[in-house]
């Protein structure tokens, strides 16, 4: 089955800054990559998403960027903000549909922006 | 507005006793799933289900049970045989198609 490495697990960068989370996948068949963030006693929320067909998205201040030959995706975010301070999950899926094999989660990054 | 509730945000039981959690939607999901976290732990499957009236066990279903009677609804049995119960449950719902899941806040679970 599939298997997903975040990196770090851990992140502390100044305000203002940017910061770079990196997870990797093992399955080849993956086209789809959705990235989410988890406040603290909340569920998590998807920020961005995207597919094998593209290799970059942006979406205001967050990015993800894919490479499918090395297999693996980053999830980029610029100007940093205290209220982006939160655990961050990729995941990746290679299911057509609602099967539980369709979504692999990566363990997470505790993402701390430092005023 | 659309959503899934789970309910109630904080549990707290007994060790021995069987305990349910809820998780209703309104989106009209065919598929509904039921995750556990532990700190430092990515997101493990329990059980998960694409239609009513049909579930399957996930990576570690080993002490809870599930139904589906109801499409909006996919409760969780946290039983007695868990072994560990203590933990943040997560139901979450996805629609058709190689998209994205959509998850409830979650019920904090503690059993002393």
């Amino acid at each position: 089955g599939e298997n997903v490495e975040q990196h770090p697990s851990t992140l502390s960068v100044q305000e203002g800054d940017s910061a770079v989370i990196k997870c990797t996948y093992s399955d080849s068949a993956s086209n789809y990559f959705p990235w989410y963030k988890q406040e603290l006693g909340k569920g998590p929320q998807l920020i961005i998403d995207i597919r094998s067909n593209v290799g970059e998205k942006k979406d205001q201040r967050i990015a993800v960027t894919l490479n499918k030959t090395a297999k693996h995706f980053s999830l980029h975010i610029t100007e940093t903000q205290p209220e982006d301070s939160a655990v961050y999950f990729c995941a990746a899926s290679a299911g057509a549909g609602g099967g539980a094999d369709g979504l692999t989660f990566g363990k997470g990054t505790h993402l701390i922006i430092q005023p | 507005d659309g959503g899934i509730t789970q309910s109630p945000k904080y549990l707290f039981r007994k060790e021995g006793q069987n305990v349910t959690l809820s998780c209703e939607q309104n989106l009209n999901h065919d598929a509904m799933y039921w995750y556990r976290q532990d700190p430092g732990q990515g997101l493990r499957l329990i059980y998960y289900s694409q239609i009513v009236n049909d579930f399957q066990k996930g990576d570690i279903a080993e002490g809870y049970s599930v139904s589906r009677e109801k499409k909006e609804s996919f409760p969780l049995t946290v039983t007695s045989a868990q072994k560990n119960p203590t933990a943040f449950y997560l139901c979450a719902s996805r629609p058709p198609g190689n998209s994205p899941l959509h998850f409830g806040n979650g019920t904090r679970l503690t059993v002393t």
